[in-house]
């Protein structure tokens, strides 16, 4: 079975720095990475993925996340941050033939002005 | 529509009543997944639904959950004899069959139990 650890529930950040959102999973397989972004009163989408080939992958409004096979890790990153990177963001896990997808419980990004 | 349509949007029903919800899937997607949503749980799958194979019920909490879909399109999730427990934002999500993760979600039904 797979399983996500987002350990910062919340993550308190001033606009401008950058700022690192943390995931781990667990698998017995080869699995994709995803991360999912839910802004205030919306519905949940696609930040970026991991499928295959570079461990670097660049997603949209300036995210960027590198997967680490050893660390079983796939950290969420950016070097500046703006107040409408304010949401809830979430890791997700799924394996190689299996389409369900493992959400971790999720890190609240508040960005401070 | 052009995207994932879910309702109702808002629920409140008595403890013991059933209720229904229901998912409108992007025209062409043939995978369609439901996930419940709690305060500080993150989202918890529920079941999920590809084409034509027997859907994967391995995360519905308890025999009172229930889901089927119907012309590989519209989805029903049905909570019979509704507990407190059960209250959270039941969203759906679909996909096309070939695009491994990218799920498409509603903005969900928030069901609240009395």
């Amino acid at each position: 079975a797979q399983s996500v650890t987002q350990l910062d529930s919340q993550v308190p950040v001033f606009e401008e720095a950058p700022v690192e959102l943390r995931c781990n999973y667990s698998s017995s397989v080869s699995v994709y990475l995803f991360w999912y972004v839910q802004y205030p009163n919306q519905g949940l989408q696609l930040l970026l993925k991991y499928l295959s080939g570079s461990t670097l992958v660049k997603g949209i409004n300036g995210f960027e996340a590198e997967f680490n096979k050893s660390q079983t890790s796939f950290h969420l990153r950016k070097p500046s941050v703006h107040i409408s990177d304010t949401a809830e963001y979430f890791c997700a896990v799924s394996n190689f033939g299996n389409e369900k997808l493992t959400f971790g419980t999720g890190t609240r990004l508040t960005i401070i002005p | 529509g052009a995207g994932v349509s879910q309702s109702p949007s808002n629920k409140v029903t008595e403890k013991g009543k059933d209720v229904e919800l229901r998912c409108d899937p992007i025209s062409g997607h043939t995978a369609l997944y439901w996930y419940r949503q709690s305060l500080g749980q993150g989202l918890e799958f529920l079941i999920y639904f590809q084409g034509n194979s027997a859907p994967d019920k391995s995360g519905l909490p308890s025999d009172r959950f229930s889901a089927e879909r119907t012309g590989g399109s519209v989805s029903t999730l049905t909570i019979q004899r509704t507990q407190q427990e059960d209250s959270a934002v039941y969203l759906c999500a679909s996909r096309w069959e070939w695009e491994s993760g990218e799920l498409f979600f509603g903005e969900g039904s928030r069901l609240t139990v009395l």
